[in-house]
């Protein structure tokens, strides 16, 4: 049961323009969202969290959109840069500490 | 600011061998401690994860075993590995006594099994 879906397996924008990552879950417990970004033969890196309470979230480039009627997450890029190409993954908790992450969106960025 | 090692990167095993990867977390005390693994093309799976010396839990039945015996140190073992015990390990820590932290995570274990 994969309570965390990232739908897109990749995704191609141009550079300048802006990403659009997106994620859904089906848990209605989760109130913590957060979205890591990922290099090869690296450890994933936090970019960006949500709690339930809001529905925006913004860090520079870097913006993350809840909507819990559809139960489904974004994160925003702009403008997008080729060192923003990685494997993006989102992720989710209820409360416990224990993530719930997708199955990762791999984002290449073009010159 | 706090750090977390693993080791090694990269680790070629015989199918049969025994394994042990390590974790150590610097710069923080009680942290809540992770095993993920990540397969070929797959998101990340959390093994277990411990709130506190010698407290592990398990989420997945399996051929590994987790250990924490110090606050910042979370080892992951198995006596017998198996081809499909291939993939890419990674230990996660975040703040134990706070609540909606983000998790932080080494640069991973890259284990074959041949």
């Amino acid at each position: 049961d994969q309570q965390v879906k990232q739908n897109s397996p990749s995704l191609s924008v141009q550079e300048g323009r802006i990403s659009i990552l997106n994620c859904d879950y089906t848990n209605s417990m989760f109130d913590y969202f957060l979205w890591y970004k990922k290099y090869p033969a690296e450890g994933p890196t936090f970019l960006i969290s949500i709690s339930s309470i809001k529905d925006k979230n913004e860090d520079g480039r870097f913006t993350v959109f809840l909507n819990k009627s559809a139960k489904h997450l974004s994160l925003h890029i702009v403008p997008s840069q080729p060192g923003d190409s990685a494997v993006y993954f989102c992720a989710a908790s209820a409360g416990a500490q224990k993530l719930v992450f997708g199955q990762g969106t791999r984002l290449t960025i073009n010159p | 600011s706090q750090t977390i090692h693993q080791w090694p990167a990269t680790l070629v095993q015989p199918v049969g061998s025994p394994l042990s990867l390590e974790c150590t977390v610097e710069g923080t005390s009680n942290p809540n401690l992770y095993w993920y693994r990540q397969a070929a093309g797959r998101g990340l799976q959390l093994l277990f994860y411990s709130v506190g010396i010698g407290q592990i839990s398990s989420e997945v039945p399996q051929n590994l075993s987790a250990s924490r015996p110090q606050d910042r140190q979370f080892i992951l073992s198995s006596k017998k590995l198996l081809l499909s015990d291939s993939g890419f390990y990674l230990c996660a820590w975040t703040h134990g006594r706070l609540s909606n932290q983000p998790q932080h995570f080494g640069d991973g274990t890259r284990l074959s099994i041949l």
